[in-house]
């Protein structure tokens, strides 16, 4: 079991808006920044959003991300069958002095 | 542009130690700013976080897996490496090297990954 919790699939139609959830507790999420990996199949994972809310130089703006209290939503927009990928949730647990992951959530673009 | 390369042997017997490197270029790794880690995907499975080390010396380690994990940190070659004693076959898995911001929390810069298969 991952210490967060994220569903294992979500799937939504090309040009849809889809959110991924995100929940931990106050170890982790609600003292700390989240960030949001996509792995696409067979290669290494890349960051997606940091401190929480923040897209690094590159990643286009139809992926967004919030927080509030212990959990944290992954926002994608515009859907686009490159979208379909695992998408990780992750964040520093300060009870296990770790980084901590989701398990992860398919996401499949119909 | 930051790049990191995982190397060491593919296959390694059960019971024995698992050692990797990660090479870094383009950036050194001597920062106070982040630290240098490594993360495993066992096959078909998620991402499990293994512990990350700063050049200063300061390391945390996954608690599951403290007992049997080493990193460490050579500056001279900018490279850092990762051994895991006392391997089975549940270690099998894509290792993974990665870059961690102490501000963000984030891992910002990854290898491309290396399978260790352990089986006799």
């Amino acid at each position: 079991q991952s210490v967060l919790t994220q569903p294992p699939s979500v799937s939504a139609a090309p040009g849809q808006k889809v959110t991924i959830s995100c929940s931990g507790s106050s170890s982790n999420i609600g003292n700390h920044y989240v960030s949001w990996y996509q792995q696409l199949p067979g290669t290494a994972p890349k960051l997606l959003i940091y401190e929480s809310n923040k897209r690094p130089s590159g990643i286009p703006d139809r992926f967004s991300g919030s927080k509030s209290g212990t959990s944290a939503t992954l926002g994608i927009t515009g859907l686009q069958t490159g979208d379909e990928a695992d998408y990780y949730c992750g964040t520093w647990d300060t009870s296990l002095r770790a980084g901590v992951f989701g398990g992860g959530t398919k996401l499949t673009v119909l | 542009q930051l790049q990191l390369q995982e190397s060491g042997p593919g296959l390694v017997k059960p019971s024995e130690t698992l050692s990797l490197t990660c090479s870094v270029s383009g950036g050194s790794i001597s920062t106070s700013s982040y630290s240098w880690g490594w993360i495993r995907q066992p096959p078909g499975k998620g991402l499990e976080w293994i512990g990350t080390m700063y050049y200063s010396g300061n390391t945390y380690y996954n608690p599951s897996l403290e007992s049997r994990v080493t990193i460490s940190v050579d500056t001279s070659k900018n490279q850092f490496s990762l051994k895991v004693s006392s391997v089975t076959a549940a270690d099998t898995a894509v290792f993974y090297c990665a870059r961690w911001g102490r501000a963000s929390a984030a891992l910002d810069y990854w290898g491309q990954g290396t399978l260790v298969t352990v089986s006799s």
